[in-house]
């Protein structure tokens, strides 16, 4: 079953514009985290956010957790062509050896 | 390049023959995970493996799906009796511990 939900679905911006994914998920964690996946290849680790950390930032990348909520954003900021790819976040399943729950992800499109 | 390969990277069968992927993981890393990715879709997990011992398999998705892990290294998955519905894209996944995971690139799978 699929712990986190994205959303939107698609994203289109220009270069140069933010880029913000939504993800919601169902149950309590010990942390989230967010997936690239350009395509048709395999996922590339961006940032891990712990449930006691509410905001996070890598580079262009901005991540925040509402616990109450249940849910996290992830913000791109001045976008490139070369972010252009799949972006999933995924929670973990600690009665599967921490396994991987991930949403259907935001495919985001960035345009020159 | 996370450092995690998997063999091979396409695989075009006819329905009803058997399929083995193999996934070598980070050298030092001794879990290893298996996911399936429909298209659309963020990765599905199937099973998991801590060293040689494969901790978790309930989530394998039909007694026709098999993996194994001998003496903690490499790992293969394989598909008996192939049918149309598993043409899919197959992932392996590696970890140190109960951290971030790092993918392979994928085995996509088409059964004819």
């Amino acid at each position: 079953s699929q712990q986190g939900e994205e959303d939107p679905q698609a994203l289109s911006i220009q270069e140069g514009e933010n880029a913000t994914m939504n993800c919601s998920y169902k149950t309590s964690i010990n942390n989230l985290q967010w997936y690239r996946q350009n395509s048709g290849r395999g996922l590339v680790h961006l940032i891990l956010i712990r449930s006691n950390e509410r905001e996070k930032h890598s580079g262009r990348l901005r991540v925040t957790l509402d616990t109450s909520k249940k849910s996290s954003s992830l913000l791109i900021t001045a976008s490139r062509a070369a972010d252009t790819a799949s972006y999933f976040c995924a929670t973990e399943n600690s009665n599967s050896g921490y396994a991987l729950n991930f949403g259907k992800g935001t495919s985001l499109l960035v345009t020159p | 390049d996370t450092g995690v390969s998997q063999d091979p990277r396409h695989k075009i069968t006819k329905r009803g023959q058997n399929v083995t992927f193999r996934c070598d993981p980070i050298s030092e890393h001794n879990r290893l995970y298996w996911y399936r990715q429909t298209l659309g879709q963020g990765p599905e997990f199937l099973t998991y493996f801590q060293n040689e011992a494969q901790l978790e398999k309930s989530r394998l998705l039909s007694d026709r799906f098999s993996a194994e892990r001998p003496k903690g290294s490499f790992s293969t998955l394989e598909i008996q009796r192939t049918e149309q519905g598993d043409s899919a894209m197959y992932l392996c996944a590696s970890s140190p511990r109960a951290t971030t995971q790092y993918f392979g690139p994928g085995t996509r799978l088409t059964v004819l």
